[in-house]
């Protein structure tokens, strides 16, 4: 299968900074890359779907300039949270396409975000 | 708007026995259905995939059907491993071939215990 890598792993910050995450298809071009956020013991909540080299689409409720999408390349993709806050601790995954396909679906290995 | 349910509470099942995890949903017609493993802290695996004119797909100790008519979906594992043990994930795709975006349910822990 694909791999797919995410970085930092953990992160814990305090209340009003930014924390970058990174996610990165290692073995195939991503064309298409998925946000998801998921609060313990709840479900994969889809935050953005972007394509390489365009702006970001966000689902109803996901505020754009709070969290910022960047996916300027086909291995690349970036999930920056501004000016973070108690209530965005939550486990950020990514999950990268490299065309539509209706078969697997790969996803990162998850970051965990704790905002203090 | 639509709904996925899997079971929320834990099924705790002992070695060697069959696992059936179970998947609704309302409110929707999805192209086709995923099952996903998750462990704690870490992102979804894919396990397999079932079209909604397929009404049973096997992999290995896998098992999952699909119902269109009653909207529902089941997830077997036979001969269950402690290895087994996990969350799994039920995911709608969309309606047409067009997307790709997939509806999570909240999952189902199982526990296979020795």
């Amino acid at each position: 299968g694909a791999v797919v890598s995410q970085h930092p792993s953990r992160v814990i910050c305090k209340s009003g900074t930014s924390v970058k995450i990174e996610c990165r298809s290692l073995d195939f071009q991503a064309t298409t890359m998925f946000w998801y956020r998921q609060f313990p013991k709840q479900s994969l909540m889809l935050m953005a779907t972007s394509n390489e080299g365009s702006k970001a689409t966000y689902e109803q409720g996901v505020e754009k300039d709070k969290f910022l999408i960047n996916h300027a390349s086909l291995t690349l993709s970036t999930l920056t949270v501004t000016s973070a806050h108690p209530e965005d601790s939550s486990f950020y995954i990514c999950s990268p396409r490299q065309r539509t396909s209706y078969n697997e679906q790969f996803f990162g290995p998850g970051t965990r975000l704790t905002v203090l | 708007s639509q709904k996925i349910e899997q079971n929320s509470e834990a099924l705790n099942i002992q070695e060697g026995k069959t696992a059936t995890l179970t998947c609704n949903y309302t409110n929707y017609s999805p192209a086709y259905l995923q099952w996903y493993r998750q462990d704690p802290g870490r992102g979804p695996v894919f396990l397999l995939l079932i079209r909604e004119n397929e009404k049973e797909k096997r992999k290995e100790r896998l098992k999952v059907t699909f119902d269109t008519t009653l909207k529902q979906s089941l997830f077997h594992i036979t001969a269950s491993q402690p290895a087994d043990s996990a969350t799994y994930l039920c995911a709608l795709g969309p309606p047409s071939y067009n997307t790709d975006k997939l509806i999570f349910g909240t999952g189902t822990r199982l526990q296979v215990f020795p």
